[in-house]
């Protein structure tokens, strides 16, 4: 069975790092993208980045480049998200997923960790 | 915000049949990629609903269905349960500067 298991949630200060992650296993972690995904409060699904665990591909969105980064240890089939300094306007559920193709070049998440909750207050 | 465009909201009786639309442009939908439908309840992570415009994955009832031409995808409720009450995202890829994949706005099904 695919399993996608994030880190808890967080409570953190504007200004702080944060790192959080998302552990798969049941499958060949480094032949799938993995992705993750924001939701703000009461807001809808937002795309941010993927990974290619087996050669560290990675892909941002527009919106989210340099505001994050995400890597992956491949020898602990663990995907990362991390920030440097972090805004008020991170306050999110942090969702991971894994994507795989429909076609030549479309994929879709098929398998989604619980979410990671992240909550900067001063 | 979303190159995808969903309504806000849909409702329906229970047994009625609903639609949810997807409207999306020539550097989504409208190039011939692939849409796909999640199901999200309240506090709990999303689901995988439809993949590759009109499949069910293992476990999901038939009374789903979806379906996609020129720049738009629908996914389909009939015999519309109390269930079903949930949030729908629709899902394609991009090949305009937005990036790759991208979310529909979300529409939220309320079985009256």
């Amino acid at each position: 069975e695919v399993q996608l298991v994030q880190s808890g949630a967080e409570v953190k200060k504007p200004g702080e790092s944060l790192k959080i992650s998302c552990k798969g296993s049941g499958y060949s972690f480094t032949t799938y993208w993995i992705g993750w995904v924001r939701q703000m409060p009461g807001k809808g699904l937002e795309w941010m980045a993927i990974i290619y665990p087996g050669d560290s591909d990675i892909r941002y969105s527009p919106s989210f480049q340099g505001q994050v980064t995400i890597s992956a240890d491949k020898s602990i089939s663990t995907a990362y998200l991390q920030w440097s300094s972090l805004k008020a306007s991170d306050t999110a559920m942090y969702y991971c997923a894994r994507r795989i193709p429909s076609s030549s070049t479309t994929y879709y998440f098929d398998s989604w960790g619980q979410g990671t909750l992240v909550t900067v207050s001063s | 915000q979303s190159v995808l465009t969903q309504p806000p909201s849909v409702s329906g009786a229970p047994g009625q049949r609903v639609t949810i639309s997807c409207s999306g442009s020539s550097s989504n939908i409208g190039a011939g990629y692939d849409v796909h439908w999640y199901q999200q309840f309240p506090g709990t992570a999303p689901k995988l609903l439809m993949y590759g415009n009109s499949n069910r994955p293992s476990g999901v009832p038939d009374r789903f269905s979806g379906s996609k031409s020129g720049t738009s995808a629908s996914l389909a409720i009939t015999g519309l349960q109390a269930e079903d009450e949930a949030d729908y995202y629709c899902q394609s890829y991009d090949s305009s500067l937005t990036g790759w994949d991208v979310f529909g706005t979300g529409t939220k099904v309320t079985v009256l």
